[in-house]
C-alpha cells in the first residue's frame, strides 16, 4: 500500500448505529487530518493530530469522536449520526503541522449516507 | 471573516487553454495550493505559490499575487482527462488551510 488509505470507503448507517471509519499513512508524515466534504461546500476541517496529539477540533459534534493511537493511523468514530452528516469524509495526512510549504496528502474518502 | 471564492463551474474545449481565478481574504498569508479532484477520488496536490508570480510544471501553472488576494491556476492543451474539479486553498497565519468550494471544469471534444 502507498499514500493514504481509507476504510470503507462506503457506509451506510442508521442513525442509532455506531461505526468506525479508518486512515491509514505510509508516507512516514507526523500530521494526519479528518474532513468533512459536501457537495458544492469548501471542505470543512473537523480534527488535526500532530504526533498523535490532537491540536486541533473545530467545533465537531460529539457524535464524531477521533482516536490516533500513532502516527500512521486515524480513526474517527461515529454514533447517533443525523441525516446532515452524509457527506464524504477524507483523511489526510502531512510532514509537519506549522510550516507554510507542508502539503497535505489525501485519502479517497469514505462516502457515508446516514438514514 | 475568511473567504475563498472561485467560479463554480467551467467549461472549455479540449486543445485549449483555460484560466481558473481564485481571489482570498485570509487572517495572514502562508502560501497558496491548489488541487485536483476527480469524482470520486481523493484529491491531489498540484501546486504551492508562497510568492508572487508565476509557477510552471508542465502544462499546468499557477500564479499568485499577495497584494490583490489573487491567483489563477492555467491549465494548457487540455485534455480530456483534466475534467475535474480544481480546489484553492490558503494557508492562514495559523497554518490551517482555508478551502474554496471548488471549480468544476467540463472539457468538451
Amino acid at each position: 500500500e502507498t499514500g493514504v488509505t481509507q476504510t470503507p470507503r462506503h457506509l451506510v448507517m442508521g442513525m442509532t448505529n455506531k461505526k468506525s471509519l479508518k486512515c491509514e499513512q505510509h508516507l512516514g508524515h507526523n500530521a494526519m487530518y479528518w474532513y468533512k466534504q459536501s457537495a458544492k461546500k469548501p471542505l470543512e476541517l473537523m480534527f488535526v493530530y500532530s504526533l498523535e496529539e490532537r491540536v486541533e477540533n473545530n467545533s465537531v459534534p460529539s457524535r464524531f469522536s477521533p482516536e490516533c493511537p500513532n502516527s500512521s493511523h486515524l480513526f474517527l468514530h461515529l454514533h447517533t449520526l443525523q441525516p446532515e452528516d452524509s457527506a464524504l469524509y477524507l483523511c489526510a495526512s502531512s510532514q509537519e503541522v506549522g510550516t507554510g510549504s507542508d502539503t497535505q496528502y489525501f485519502g479517497p474518502g469514505t462516502r457515508l449516507t446516514v438514514l | 471573516g475568511q473567504n475563498i471564492d472561485q467560479p463554480t463551474e467551467m467549461t472549455a474545449t479540449e486543445g485549449a487553454i483555460v484560466q481558473i481565478n481564485c481571489t482570498y481574504q485570509t487572517s495572514g498569508f502562508n502560501g497558496l495550493f491548489w488541487y485536483q479532484q476527480h469524482a470520486g477520488e481523493a484529491p491531489t496536490f498540484l501546486s504551492y505559490n508562497v510568492l508572487d508570480g508565476l509557477e510552471e510544471k508542465g502544462r499546468f501553472s499557477s500564479f499568485l499575487s499577495r497584494s490583490k488576494g489573487y491567483s489563477y491556476l492555467l491549465l494548457k492543451e487540455l485534455q480530456m482527462k483534466d475534467s475535474a474539479s480544481y480546489l484553492c486553498a490558503v494557508m492562514d497565519s495559523n497554518y490551517q488551510l482555508i478551502w474554496g468550494a471548488g471549480t468544476k471544469l467540463i472539457i468538451k471534444p
